[in-house]
């Protein structure tokens, strides 16, 4: 399998523009996470998905984000409008039902808010 | 107070040494423990995962819970350049899927 693929990689923009993240979870996986990484706040934890359905959003951090996973091999981080604070590596990851401990990360987007 | 706490480090071994990484949480209702490696500018690896009190061995991994203390180590035997990397550990309120919190990670650097 390819594993979880995240596109874009990297992406540069400028604040107030809408920025949108893709993510394809392994395939039969049924568990989907979108995490962020910062130097200031670490890793964390977004929302997450079972069966294309959100579960926990609790850590979305405002309105300005959004997230859809409209099948089960597809799945959308939506920024907008963005602002130079969003700049972070996001992660997607995936897991499957039995073994749900095991989370398969992406390779993430770096994001650049300027 | 974070509610999942690391040691910092960074924590400098020798090559074939045992280093070992430190962990405490806050909430006593967290049911799962993570460990991840993360190598510089990659994505994290899980490496093991423990639900109950005690040692879990894999390879030259160890992870060790103590509920009653709200403490999770990492023991890692005979330390290789290849284990130089930021390992973060990780705290879930339940078994399997769900909302982890992770520590800030410690730095590992195995010295050949």
């Amino acid at each position: 399998d390819a594993g979880v693929i995240q596109s874009p990689r990297h992406e540069v923009t400028e604040m107030g523009q809408e920025v949108t993240l893709r993510c394809k979870p392994i395939s039969g996986h049924d568990y989907l996470f979108w995490y962020r990484q910062t130097m200031m706040r670490g890793l964390e934890l977004l929302i997450y998905f079972n069966n294309n359905v959100p579960i926990d959003d609790s850590g979305m951090p405002e309105d300005r984000f959004s997230a859809k996973m409209p099948n089960a091999s597809f799945s959308t981080l939506k920024i907008q409008p963005s602002e130079p604070r969003d700049s972070a590596v996001y992660f997607c990851a995936s897991s499957q039902i039995g073994r749900q401990e095991t989370q398969y990360f992406g390779p993430g987007t770096r994001l650049l808010v300027l | 107070q974070k509610e999942v706490e690391q040691n910092s480090g960074p924590l400098s071994v020798p090559e074939g040494a045992i280093a070992s990484l430190n962990c405490t949480y806050s909430d006593r209702g967290s049911q799962s423990f993570f460990w991840y490696r993360q190598y510089s500018g990659k994505s994290p690896e899980l490496i093991m995962f423990i639900y109950s009190n005690g040692d879990k061995e894999d390879g030259r991994f160890t992870a060790q819970l103590n509920k009653a203390s709200q403490y999770v180590s990492l023991l890692i035997r005979d330390s290789q350049p290849s284990d130089s990397a930021t390992y973060l550990c990780a705290a879930t309120k339940h078994r399997g899927a769900g909302k982890s919190t992770f520590g800030d990670g410690t730095t590992l650097t195995v010295k050949p």
